[in-house]
């Protein structure tokens, strides 16, 4: 069973249109994430919460927005979608503990805008 | 200079081989380094965090170089299954944020 879900997997969409990708999790971390991974750039943060009332802006955040629900739930919004936001999108949780840090993924979402 | 610069290979070795990737951070404040796997067009996953004195895990090393300010991973005697992309991963000082390498590619042949 997945522990981190993110919905969609694949999205198509057209320059301006709104779209909102759905992040999930089961493992009860407080911590969560959204990066996006180009290839030849890695993983770059766009936001992330450590909380349900706390929410901070990652490297590139323009563009984007994010709401966190409850804390199982972080959803990514882009607000007017435009071709450079094609891109493989993760969300991740972070688990914590003295000398120790982990952080997990889930499985992607592709999204292309046309 | 990038935050954390990787070779991004392909690094072509042949089963049983040992290899060793070298991740190099520009932030001599950087308290937490990680090696994660990430397999193609899958999320990343943690294969090993970096302690100072060094780890093992299995057929896996993680080395810290704090002078030289460089992350090593060694992979002894590889498997066809250990082909994948290896993120070298810093902690950004002051802050709860990651900086991502872009990868080094391996790839063991039968």
């Amino acid at each position: 069973d997945a522990d981190v879900t993110q919905t969609p997997r694949n999205r198509i969409t057209k320059t301006g249109k709104r779209i909102m990708l759905e992040c999930s999790q089961t493992k009860g971390h407080d911590r969560m994430y959204w990066y996006r991974q180009d290839p030849g750039l890695g993983l770059r943060l766009i936001y992330y919460s450590f909380d349900v009332k706390d929410i901070n802006k990652g490297e590139i955040s323009d563009g984007y927005s994010v709401s966190r629900q409850a804390q199982a739930k972080f959803s990514l919004s882009l607000e007017s979608a435009i071709p450079n936001q094609t891109a493989l999108y993760f969300c991740a949780t972070e688990d914590t503990g003295v000398n120790y840090r982990e952080q997990f993924f889930g499985p992607g979402t592709r999204l292309t805008v046309l | 200079r990038k935050e954390v610069e990787q070779d991004p290979g392909p690094f072509n070795v042949p089963e049983g081989a040992t290899v060793a990737f070298n991740c190099t951070y520009s932030n001599s404040a950087s308290q937490s380094f990680f090696w994660y796997r990430q397999d193609c067009r899958k999320e990343p996953k943690l294969l090993m965090s970096v302690y100072s004195s060094g780890n093992e895990d299995g057929r896996f090393t993680a080395q810290l170089n704090r002078a030289s300010q460089y992350i090593s991973l060694l992979i002894r005697d590889s498997k066809l299954s250990d082909s994948a992309t290896y993120l070298c991963v810093v902690n950004s000082p002051g802050t709860y944020k990651y900086i991502f390498g872009t990868g080094t590619r391996l790839k063991v042949l039968a």
